[in-house]
């Protein structure tokens, strides 16, 4: 158990650019989410995996965004035309699947849009 | 809509003593669970304990011990002999169970920054 892991840790970005991200989850785990947290708040959802299938996504999530977990493993988060509103940091959750089960996070990837 | 509050922004607590962090919710799923998180200054979200909301007694994890009061709607952390290294950010979290509800996302509080003091 390697735990969740996200890369890059810091991702410095000027506005209009395109950024990804990547998350590598716990190898038995098929459940994956997506979460940001600004500075002072808890983490919001962004949208969650089941295997590949992307199940549920978040109002929070516009259009720029597009996340993808093509093979039921790793995860990207992409997001098109970086606005300064999106400095945030960005974290990757993994699960087994069962309803009552904690959600093991990644240390999150902090971008700045400058 | 499922809410998490924790009306406790920053608490300084001296070392080895026992620290209690608030957490009131808000739900009309019957069926739910709360789990509280701490997060040190490396940003990894770290799982404590978990309290599901028909267990019949409070949910114990070394250390930590979740005060459940159902009625209250409330989901206190009790933390007992802190230790200089529970210096972090704790948040408190919901989620709803029933499969009537959809929701498979956790719900966090904004969090309470606790210091430990030597």
């Amino acid at each position: 158990d390697t735990g969740v892991s996200q890369n890059p840790r810091h991702k410095i970005t000027k506005r209009g650019q395109n950024v990804t991200f990547r998350c590598d989850p716990i190898s038995e785990h098929n459940r994956l989410y997506w979460y940001r947290q600004t500075l002072g708040q808890g983490p919001e959802f962004l949208t969650y995996f089941q295997n590949e299938a992307q199940l549920e996504k978040s109002r929070l999530l516009s259009d720029r965004f597009s996340a993808e977990r093509p093979k039921g493993s790793f995860s990207t988060l992409e997001i098109q035309r970086t606005e300064q509103g999106d400095s945030a940091m960005y974290l990757c959750a993994s699960s087994h699947g069962r309803t009552n089960e904690k959600l093991f996070f990644g240390s999150g990837t902090q971008l700045s849009v400058l | 809509a499922q809410k998490i509050t924790q009306t406790q922004p920053g608490m300084f607590v001296q070392e080895k003593e026992a620290v209690t962090l608030d957490c009131t919710y808000d739900t009309s799923d019957p069926s739910y669970g709360l789990f509280w998180y701490k997060q040190p200054s490396s940003g990894e979200m770290i799982f404590l304990i978990y309290q599901g909301s028909y267990d019949q007694q409070n949910a114990t994890e070394g250390r930590y011990s979740l005060n459940f009061q159902k009625a209250r709607k409330s989901a206190n952390l009790v933390i007992s002999a802190s230790q200089l290294g529970d210096s972090a950010m704790y948040f408190c979290a919901m989620r709803e169970l029933s499969t009537n509800f959809g929701n498979e996302k956790l719900t966090f509080g904004t969090g309470t920054r606790l210091t430990i003091i030597p």
